[in-house]
């Protein structure tokens, strides 16, 4: 089973500035990665799949990137609708998940 | 509108079985495939298997970690797709989430997903 690790586990950034979450595999899953958005008391939202494209009506200041087995999510300037919860998933073999990233305002 | 919307969830005992379901609308379910993905209170999300549309030879991935409790099915003909969950444990006290896989040119998501429904396992 491919293991999922997402770095760090909590990220302060300030409104505005560019935040940067990384995504290790335990093995490579080429570019079967996907990323997803998850805020309080809601469903996850797909994000970019493919580690770099992003899915329909997803912002572009939201970029994805990597291959192999290291990847990352760029905000490149954070509105306060994107503080919250992202997570990874590889779906080169059995859809695992990393344990995700806090997202919160500095 | 693409929706999903699953049910069943509830208390239930330590041994007992559950099934939910996920029913979809606003496109054809049969033509999806249809992931469970659980949410522990304060956890993360846990991938917990999935099935290929027909189309696609409807073939039935399970992850590891639910050890051959859980199982996934579907019925095309009423738009639903269900979770079996068998053999309860307090650990699977979760949000059950059924989501939408969608195959792009260049990749795959869980492109829609239900609100969730809770699942309570405790005596």
């Amino acid at each position: 089973e491919i293991v999922m690790t997402q770095s760090p586990d909590t990220l302060s950034v300030s409104p505005g500035e560019r935040a940067t979450l990384s995504c290790r595999a335990s093995q490579s899953v080429m570019t079967d990665l996907a990323w997803y958005q998850q805020k309080p008391g809601q469903a996850p939202r797909l994000l970019i799949y493919g580690a770099s494209t992003r899915a329909t009506g997803i912002p572009a200041r939201f970029s994805g990137g990597g291959s192999g087995t290291e990847f990352t999510l760029t905000i490149s300037s954070l509105q306060s609708e994107d503080f919250a919860v992202y997570y990874c998933q590889e779906y080169y073999n059995r859809q695992t998940f990393g344990q995700g990233t806090k997202l919160e305002i500095k | 509108e693409v929706q999903l919307v699953e049910s069943g969830g509830g208390l239930e005992q330590p041994g007992r079985s559950l099934r939910l379901s996920c029913t979809g609308s606003g496109f054809i379910l049969g033509d999806y495939a249809v992931n469970w993905v659980r949410q522990a209170p304060g956890k993360g999300l846990e991938w917990l298997g999935f099935i290929r549309s027909n189309r696609d030879g409807g073939a039935i991935e399970h992850a590891a970690s639910v050890g051959g409790r859980f199982f996934i099915s579907r019925d095309d003909s009423k738009s639903i797709a269900y979770l079996q969950l068998n053999s309860l444990k307090a650990e699977d006290t979760a949000i059950y989430y059924c989501s939408r896989g969608y195959y792009y040119t260049s990749g795959y998501g869980l492109d829609s997903w239900g609100q969730g429904t809770l699942v309570t396992v405790s005596s």
